[in-house]
């Protein structure tokens, strides 16, 4: 079956360290990879895209990595502020298909001052 | 811009009741999206419509109807709400365009919805 896995429910990290979240797939093929930030009460709102072909991309401090053999994407947020923390969802997106967006359960990243 | 807008924020129903939860999007996005979210198990797609005129059912699709009133509007329906249906709802929208298009999706601000 198809899955979509954020490494832990819950990430808790220390002001100015780099924070890696990791999201996993099974049985997918994404042409992309997004990710998203969700706070609470919001809605989620769109980070980052990397498509299937580039194996790195880079916004201010975050930085997305994508590796379709592990089927895995990393996403880093150097020099992490208090003001980082949120949920996290990665999200797979097809190219076929009328529904096309897949999500992840999303990783609750805290940021301790 | 506006963006994608959902009402109402907040909504208590009792069990047996009926609603409808508005979405609209000003960005002419052809995609549009019901999700609703849960404690633990992520956005799952309730119904999506890829253009006007067309709908169709996701991942948990039962208990609710859909109406794709015009390109810009996206409306839910509860036709009798169980407490099962407790849950926060998004709408969203994204442009299909060409394979090296951005696909980003938009969501709202969300419907918290409890079923008593």
């Amino acid at each position: 079956s198809q899955k979509i896995e954020q490494n832990s429910e819950a990430l808790n990290i220390q002001e100015g360290k780099t924070a890696t979240l990791t999201c996993n797939y099974t049985n997918y093929s994404p042409a992309y990879l997004q990710w998203y930030r969700q706070d609470p009460g919001r809605g989620p709102v769109f980070l980052l895209l990397i498509r299937e072909n580039e194996k790195e991309k880079r916004k201010e401090r975050l930085k997305v990595t994508f590796d379709t053999t592990l089927k895995q994407s990393l996403f880093h947020i150097t020099a992490s502020q208090p003001a980082d923390s949120a949920t996290y969802l990665c999200a797979l997106a097809l190219l076929t298909g009328a529904n096309n967006l897949f999500f992840g359960t999303g990783t609750r990243l805290t940021v301790i001052p | 811009n506006a963006g994608v807008t959902q009402t109402p924020k907040f909504q208590v129903l009792k069990t047996g009741q009926s609603m409808t939860l508005q979405c609209a999007q000003d960005m002419n996005h052809n995609s549009m999206y019901w999700y609703r979210q849960d404690p633990g198990m992520g956005l799952r797609l309730i119904y999506y419509s890829a253009s006007e005129g067309t709908t169709d059912k996701g991942e948990v699709p039962n208990g609710y109807n859909v109406s794709r009133l015009n390109k810009r509007e996206f409306s839910l329906r509860l036709e009798s709400a169980a407490p099962s249906q407790t849950s926060v709802y998004f709408c969203a929208s994204q442009s299909r365009k060409a394979i090296l298009g951005n696909t980003e999706a938009f969501f709202g601000q969300g419907t918290r919805l409890t079923v008593v």
